[in-house]
């Protein structure tokens, strides 16, 4: 059974910085892409960034300027999200999630994390 | 970006009642978007990837359809657990897009 479990959220004031943990199990890690995916309270869901299984490929969605970088650790079936210069509209539930198609950068995700919650607030 | 344009942003619907939800992408996405449903402080689940492909385990009275930049999602024969908030997601291309939600209530 696939299973996320995300960690590292957490009250952080504005300018402050923040790093993100997704543990991964049940599949083999390496062999698929993660992505973050964010969601503000009362709001939709934004994506955030992926990284391909390998880590060769990033990317990120354009709103984030620079701000976050996203990583994995394939040895410790870990990702992770830096998310630094954190602004009030930072704030939200940040999930996990990984994507269907094995060998590839692209695809659905089949499984999510339940969440952590980052609150940016002086 | 790709835009993602979901309508309606709501939706009145009862037990048994047949409805239909719309994504259009502002380019083409081949059949790269797939539909997603989230209950209340609860992770989405995926339903329908690739336009049309059935999650393994969703019940079969979820359907999608669709291709380049018009795709939809029907529930047939609504059920009582069906009544959540559903997202479509283009996984064409980076940046990823997911449209703005509709709340099925």
């Amino acid at each position: 059974e696939v299973q996320l479990l995300e960690s590292g959220g957490n009250l952080v004031q504005p300018g402050g910085s923040l790093r993100l943990s997704c543990a991964a199990s049940g599949f083999i890690f390496n062999n698929f892409a993660m992505s973050w995916v964010r969601q503000a309270p009362g709001k939709g869901l934004e994506w955030v960034s992926a990284i391909s299984g390998s880590a060769a490929s990033t990317y990120y969605a354009d709103s984030l300027k620079g701000r976050f970088t996203i990583s994995r650790d394939n040895s410790k079936k870990t990702l992770y999200l830096q998310m630094n210069s954190l602004r009030a509209e930072d704030t939200a539930v940040y999930f996990c999630a990984k994507s269907k198609n094995e060998y590839s950068n692209y695809g659905s995700f089949d499984s999510w994390g339940q969440g952590t919650l980052v609150t940016v607030s002086s | 970006a790709i835009q993602v344009t979901q309508s309606p942003s709501s939706l009145s619907a009862s037990v048994g009642d047949t409805v239909t939800i719309t994504c259009r992408t502002s380019q083409g996405v081949t059949n790269d978007l797939g539909w997603y449903q989230q209950k209340p402080g609860k992770a989405p689940k995926l339903l329908i990837y690739a336009a049309s492909n059935l999650q393994s385990g969703v019940p079969s009275r979820f359907s999608g359809r669709g291709s380049a930049t018009d795709f939809t999602l029907t529930i047939s024969s609504l059920q009582p657990e069906d009544f959540a908030t559903y997202y479509c997601l283009q996984d064409y291309n980076y940046p990823y897009t997911f449209g703005q939600g509709t709340k099925l209530e």
